[in-house]
């Protein structure tokens, strides 16, 4: 089965620094990865995903995530914070293939930006 | 405009009522999702339909049941609300795009039972 661990449950950055939210999932066929955030009282939206093809992948709000096979991450970055960029970000895979309609959720890292 | 409503946003309800979520989304995907979100934690899928009378259980159990009569409407029930019930409901619908599944949100009920 499929599992997501995101590394830090919180993480608090100063306004303009580099944001950096890790995700690891543990698959022996890489799986479809994806970010999903969420406002508060809001449902989830889609930033990325990777699914085959270039590893640097780039998404909505200046975000963007690399992945890494050889360490089985999909960690996902952005130069410079911004105050709306406060919410909770969801790492999560699903299987390749048919059956892959199923996606299994990281626990969430909630981001605190300082002004 | 496409989209995915879930009413009511917020309930609040005694402990033995009958509930049932609304889930309705304009996208014609033929496959939908309910997900169970507690405080800090992550998504637990409870339920999922992939079309019309169709339906399974997820992953994590739960005493809700769900219908699909038709394609764009999948309500969720729960026939005694009890306080273990308190969480945020969140449904999703998918569609295929490129062989991958791209899941689409609603904004969720929080559920309070008292």
């Amino acid at each position: 089965a499929q599992s997501v661990t995101q590394l830090g449950s919180h993480v608090s950055v100063s306004e303009g620094a580099l944001v950096l939210l890790r995700c690891n999932y543990s698959s022996s066929v890489p799986p479809y990865l994806f970010w999903y955030v969420q406002y508060p009282n809001q449902g989830l939206q889609l930033l990325l995903k990777y699914t085959t093809g270039a590893t640097l992948v780039k998404g909505i709000n200046g975000f963007e995530a690399e992945f890494k096979k050889s360490e089985t991450s999909f960690h996902l970055t952005k130069p410079s914070a911004h105050m709306s960029d406060a919410a909770e970000y969801f790492c999560a895979v699903s299987d390749r293939g048919f059956g892959n309609e199923k996606l299994t959720f990281g626990t969430g890292t909630r981001l605190t930006i300082i002004p | 405009e496409a989209d995915i409503y879930q009413t009511p946003r917020y309930l609040v309800i005694g402990t033995g009522k009958k509930i049932t979520l609304e889930c309705s989304q304009t996208m014609g995907h033929d496959k939908m999702y309910w997900y169970q979100q507690d405080p800090g934690m992550e998504l637990h899928l409870i339920h999922y339909s992939y079309g019309v009378n169709s339906t399974e259980k997820g992953d994590l159990s739960s005493e809700s049941t769900v219908s699909r009569i038709r394609t764009e409407h999948f309500p969720l029930t729960l026939e005694s609300a009890r306080p273990s019930h308190t969480s945020q409901y969140l449904c999703a619908s998918s569609e295929r795009l490129a062989g991958v599944n791209e899941q689409f949100f609603g904004p969720g009920t929080r559920l309070t039972v008292l």
